[in-house]
């Protein structure tokens, strides 16, 4: 199957900073998905790219679609206690979608 | 509009047990998706159905079975538990257009 890396694997920041994260693939995908998933729950979906170089943002959040359709990436900026979970990235091939290892997020008050 | 429900939201098997976790729906989306999810590795696809009546494998199908007789539900089966399927099974759904997944709320599995 694909396999998706995500980094950092874990994040502890204070509350306040920005937060970059990435994704890298070994395959090419044509859409990039970014979700959130709160403790104890499934995840939601934040951001989904579509097309290569795209630049998307939802709120806090900024999410890019690498040029080379291999890799995507996660800023949030002014980070909140709210913004604790784990960010993970998938890919969708087909009917099936390959998720990433996760990124885990603790913010600091 | 409960969205998507999973039952049990915990369960614990002896190795050898068998049981079903059920998957219902209430959006009518066609595409419904099983997932185990371990620390460190993310979600991995185990089985999914594209319409009622319909399943196919995924990443890591061996151990498992699914069937879809109503559009709303997806079972998930374990005949023969074993330690290795500990984990934490979310259902997700999707419409087939746009490429949003509506997870469950996840059901926690552990075999003793």
């Amino acid at each position: 199957g694909q396999q998706l890396n995500q980094s950092p694997q874990s994040m502890f920041i204070q509350e306040g900073e920005d937060v970059s994260m990435n994704c890298t693939s070994s395959s090419i995908f044509n859409t990039w998905l970014w979700y959130k998933q709160d403790p104890g729950e499934g995840p939601v979906l934040l951001i989904a790219l579509y097309k290569a170089g795209e630049l998307t943002s939802n709120g806090r959040l900024t999410a890019q679609f690498g040029i080379t359709r291999k890799d995507s990436f996660l800023n949030i900026s002014a980070s909140i206690p709210s913004d604790v979970g784990i960010y993970f990235c998938a890919g969708p091939t087909g009917n099936q979608f390959y998720f990433g290892t996760g990124t885990s997020l603790t913010v600091i008050p | 509009n409960a969205g998507v429900t999973q039952t049990p939201k915990f369960r614990v098997l002896k190795t050898g047990q068998s049981m079903t976790l059920l998957c219902a729906q209430d959006m009518n989306h066609e595409y419904m998706y099983w997932y185990r999810q371990d620390p460190g590795m993310g979600l991995r696809l185990i089985h999914y159905s594209v319409g009622e009546g319909t399943t196919a494998k995924g990443e890591v199908p061996d151990g498992y079975n699914v069937s879809r007789l109503k559009k709303q539900n997806f079972l998930l089966g374990l005949e023969s538990a074993a330690p290795s399927q500990t984990s934490v099974y979310f259902c997700a759904t999707f419409t087939g257009s746009s490429y949003e997944q509506y997870f469950g709320p996840g059901t926690r599995l552990t075999v003793t």
